[in-house]
């Protein structure tokens, strides 16, 4: 089955504790990106990959790392978490247009 | 920097009647128009698109519409039904990939 999967789902942590949210497509995609979605400011893109070791900064980036070292994984780690950051976050991929996305990611960080 | 302004922000219609969301975004250079629909708790999921080079989509009861010229787009769905209900939001993005989204339209149709 044609899917994209994030993990953890849920997650609460504290303030200044790494974490790393994992996202893994299994289409070929080449585009993947990752997406924060808080209420009444709809999606704001925070990273994107165009290919394996091409990523760029999308419109929030600040406070978030990504890497792309396989084609079918992007993970978004965040290096030390603030509460700012508590939000929902969902992982895509794309071949070209339309974006799958992934389940979400429920972040709490205190 | 680019941006992607959306209205309304909640709609309600009655079942049968038909929704217009509109959007309009800053960046001449974009060229790619997606339409997602966010049901509660569950992912976005592309339901309609358009490129530059097209000015109408149409998919059912669903269609967008774009004018290039003034920026602007719109997503059309007649004869509403309830299963319609959700959060609907538009993007924009150009060859670079980088996506702008709307702030989303929480459509309420009312039987």
């Amino acid at each position: 089955e044609a899917q994209v999967t994030q993990n953890p789902r849920y997650l609460i942590t504290v303030t200044g504790k790494k974490l790393t949210v994992t996202c893994s497509q299994n289409m070929n995609h080449e585009y993947m990106s990752w997406y924060r979605q808080d209420p009444g400011l709809g999606l704001r893109q925070i990273y994107y990959s165009m290919n394996v070791e091409v990523t760029d900064k999308g419109d929030v980036p600040e406070g978030y790392k990504v890497s792309r070292k396989e084609k079918r994984n992007f993970p978004l780690i965040l290096e030390s978490p603030s509460p700012n950051q508590t939000s929902l976050y969902f992982c895509a991929s794309s071949l070209s247009g339309e974006q799958y996305f992934g389940p979400g990611t429920r972040l709490t960080v205190t | 920097g680019e941006n992607v302004e959306q209205h309304p922000s909640t709609l309600s219609v009655q079942e049968g009647d038909s929704a217009v969301i509109k959007c309009t975004y800053s960046d001449s250079a974009s060229n790619y128009f997606p339409w997602y629909k966010q049901e509660l708790g569950k992912r976005p999921q592309l339901i309609i698109d358009i490129r530059s080079n097209v000015g109408e989509k149409k998919d059912q009861r669903i269609a967008v519409t774009l004018n290039k010229t003034a920026k602007h787009f719109s997503l059309h769905i007649t004869e509403t039904q309830p299963e319609d209900s959700a959060v609907y939001f538009c993007a924009a993005t150009s060859g670079t990939y980088k996506y702008i989204f709307g702030t989303g339209t929480r459509l309420k149709v009312l039987a």
